[in-house]
């Protein structure tokens, strides 16, 4: 079982739907959770952090983490067609020098 | 520069030779990372300089694989007598200090690297 895994998609949705995406992940250690956003032939950039259980709200998305059930989540309300990238959950224990652990990214379409 | 600037943007080689790939991170970033990214593969991590000491270097998947960092700046990653799977895109990311406490790492472009 990989430590991260995330659905890759695509997911497709219409604009102004709501889009939930979401990760699972097996290593009870890890307390930071973070969602990044890639764009096409662009690198990665950060789009929310979390540390623990709890839910965070940034304008029209929200991550949401879950650690009993080891399950994190990022919901985009009214989403519109800029939205459309690739999206990587990713997760670490805090305190090493180990570097994150990314899921594959769940590649998303919002349909105009 | 205002960012991660990685060189080359693509790569085209033949099975064999050998690679550099170049990264400039944030100035006054002192950790540097290098992540591999292959088609269906996720981010795949391979080595983590906090300075110009490398204390993970657990992702590099075979010895045909080095990387410096000299200054604490530049770092360069070597891919010696290539191969096809090597094939990917290779990101470099920059963060000040530790990335734990904010999760955020500032990745370039990538480097695009095809082994024919």
């Amino acid at each position: 079982q990989k430590e991260v895994e995330q659905d890759p998609g695509p997911l497709s949705v219409p604009e102004g739907a709501i889009v939930s995406l979401n990760c699972t992940y097996s290593n009870s250690a890890f307390q930071y959770f973070m969602w990044y956003r890639q764009y096409s032939r662009k690198g990665p950039e950060l789009l929310m952090y979390t540390y623990s259980s709890g839910n965070k709200e940034d304008g029209r998305f929200t991550a949401q983490v879950d650690k009993s059930s080891k399950y994190i989540s990022l919901f985009i309300r009214d989403s519109q067609p800029s939205d459309s990238a690739t999206y990587l959950c990713a997760m670490s224990r805090g305190g090493g020098a180990d570097g994150l652990t990314f899921g594959k990214g769940t590649h998303l379409i919002i349909q105009p | 520069g205002a960012g991660v600037s990685q060189s080359p943007s693509n790569k085209v080689t033949e099975k064999g030779k050998d690679v550099e790939l170049r990264c400039d991170p944030i100035s006054g970033h002192t950790a540097l990372y290098w992540y591999r990214q292959s088609l269906g593969q996720g981010l795949e991590f391979l080595i983590y300089f906090q300075g110009n000491s490398a204390p993970d270097k657990s992702g590099l998947p075979s010895d045909r694989f080095s990387a410096e960092r000299t200054g604490g700046s530049v770092s360069t990653l070597t891919i010696q007598r290539t191969q096809q799977e090597d094939s990917a895109v290779y990101l470099c990311a920059s963060s000040f200090n530790s990335p734990y406490n904010t999760g955020e790492l500032f990745f370039g472009e990538g480097s695009r690297l095809t082994v024919l």
